[in-house]
């Protein structure tokens, strides 16, 4: 079953520019995470935000939660040709509950960064 | 190096014949998990694993079937490989199921 589901499908920008993807969910979780993915590779885990919190940065990035609109953002700042990959949002359920241990990804957003 | 390792990473096989990809992490997770990922539907969880000799079935578990006899190794097994299985699979490692996972490189299965 689909969980996230993230807007833009794709996004291209220019080097030096800030990079917004968004992601939806429609159950209750556990925690958000959002992986990056270069082409055809495995997936590399970015950052995780629990459902207690509200916002977290990483570096350049920046992960939003509101679990009241069941909804993420990931904002990526200053952006570089290396930047380019593909990014997912996944869901968590949290332990007591069905999905607990399982991740459902969204379908993901494609960054394409030029120099 | 903490890593997942997956074999083989590339695979052309026929319908039906029997094949185990394997699994291994060096990084003494408790939870481990299958993926398969396929155009236009993202990544999918086949199957998933919480401690030794403790599975649960993911999204789309049919077709596939794994064990956990040890901690370190979660081999994803198909009995009679269809063509609708070839997909590019991931198996992935945590250490636990609520927190990040970290990725094998990636198994590309194509089944003629």
């Amino acid at each position: 079953s689909q969980q996230g589901e993230e807007d833009p499908q794709a996004l291209s920008i220019q080097e030096g520019e800030n990079a917004t993807m968004n992601c939806s969910y429609k159950t209750s979780i556990n925690n958000l995470q959002w992986y990056r993915q270069n082409s055809g590779r495995g997936l590399v885990h970015l950052i995780l935000i629990r459902s207690n919190e509200r916002e977290k940065h990483s570096g350049r990035l920046r992960v939003t939660l509101d679990t009241s609109k069941k909804s993420s953002s990931l904002l990526i700042t200053a952006s570089r040709a290396a930047d380019t990959a593909s990014y997912f949002c996944a869901t968590e359920g949290g332990a007591g509950g069905t999905s607990y241990g399982k991740l459902t990804f969204g379908q993901g957003t494609i960054l394409t960064v030029h120099p | 190096e903490a890593q997942v390792t997956q074999n083989p990473r590339y695979l052309i096989t026929v319908t039906g014949k029997k094949l185990t990809v394997t699994c291994s992490q060096n990084m003494n997770h408790e939870y481990m998990s299958w993926y398969r990922q396929d155009p236009g539907l993202g990544l999918r969880q086949i199957y998933y694993s919480m401690n030794v000799e403790v599975t649960d079935k993911g999204d789309v578990p049919e077709g596939y079937k794994v064990s956990r006899k040890e901690k370190r190794n979660f081999p994803l097994i198909l009995e009679s490989p269809s063509p609708n299985q070839t997909s590019l699979y991931f198996c992935a490692s945590s250490l636990d199921g609520e927190n990040e996972q970290f990725f094998g490189p990636g198994t590309r299965l194509t089944v003629l």
